[in-house]
């Protein structure tokens, strides 16, 4: 089945402690894509890759990082540099930049 | 400032009743308007739109684009209970990187 897998489905982080969200995808897609969701808001973007080894700042970068260093793969570093953590956020991949955009399921991070 | 503004925020109708959902933009380089319906989780792609007047369907779901009064409708018509989510709004807009920016959505219960 071609999809895209977000793991884990819930965490939880202490302050302080940096966590990494999984994303995979087996769509063959050049591009994917990192959002934040928050309650009453719409999706806000916070990375998005192109193709592999590039990637830009979305709107939200600050206290996050990311990698592409494989097609399938676009991992997503929270880091205790970022001071509202709490969110849901959800990954995304699209043939290329400029087409409709397939999400994963979700992964809801809670900072205690 | 580039926005994506959607209307109403919340909606409740009861079964068989057509709604009109709203999407407003202000971009700079439009390129597509895309809905999105988002249930529990993830979002799931409805339409994607790029020509102005041209309607999509499916089902009983219908979207259109009106490039002069920047904005576009989604209407669902006999609505049922399963039609109950947040309908996303977002545009793609800018140059060769290419931006996408969502709206805050539009909750929609349908009751029995």
């Amino acid at each position: 089945d071609g999809g895209i897998t977000q793991s884990p489905k819930y965490l939880f982080r202490k302050e302080g402690q940096n966590v990494t969200l999984s994303c995979e995808q087996n769509l063959n897609h050049d591009a994917m894509y990192w959002y934040r969701q928050d309650p009453g808001q719409g999706l806000r973007l916070i990375y998005y890759s192109q193709i592999v080894n590039d990637f830009q700042k979305g709107d939200i970068a600050e206290g996050y990082s990311v990698s592409r260093e494989k097609k399938e793969s676009f991992p997503l570093t929270v880091t205790s540099a970022q001071k509202n953590p709490t969110a849901f956020y959800l990954c995304a991949s699209s043939i290329d930049i400029y087409n409709e955009q397939f999400f994963g399921p979700g992964t809801r991070l809670t900072v205690l | 400032e580039d926005k994506v503004v959607q209307s109403p925020l919340s909606l409740v109708v009861h079964e068989g009743d057509t709604v009109t959902l709203n999407c407003s933009y202000e971009v700079t380089n439009f390129r597509s308007l895309l809905w999105y319906k988002q249930e529990k989780k993830a979002p799931t792609f409805l339409f994607m739109l790029t020509s102005s007047g041209i309607e999509k369907k499916s089902g009983r779901l219908s979207s259109i684009l009106d490039k002069k009064e920047l904005s576009s409708i989604l209407n669902i018509t006999a609505t049922q209970t399963g039609d109950s989510a947040i309908y996303l709004c977002a545009v793609y807009y800018g140059g060769s990187q290419g931006n996408l920016i969502f709206g805050k959505g539009t909750k929609l219960s349908v009751k029995p």
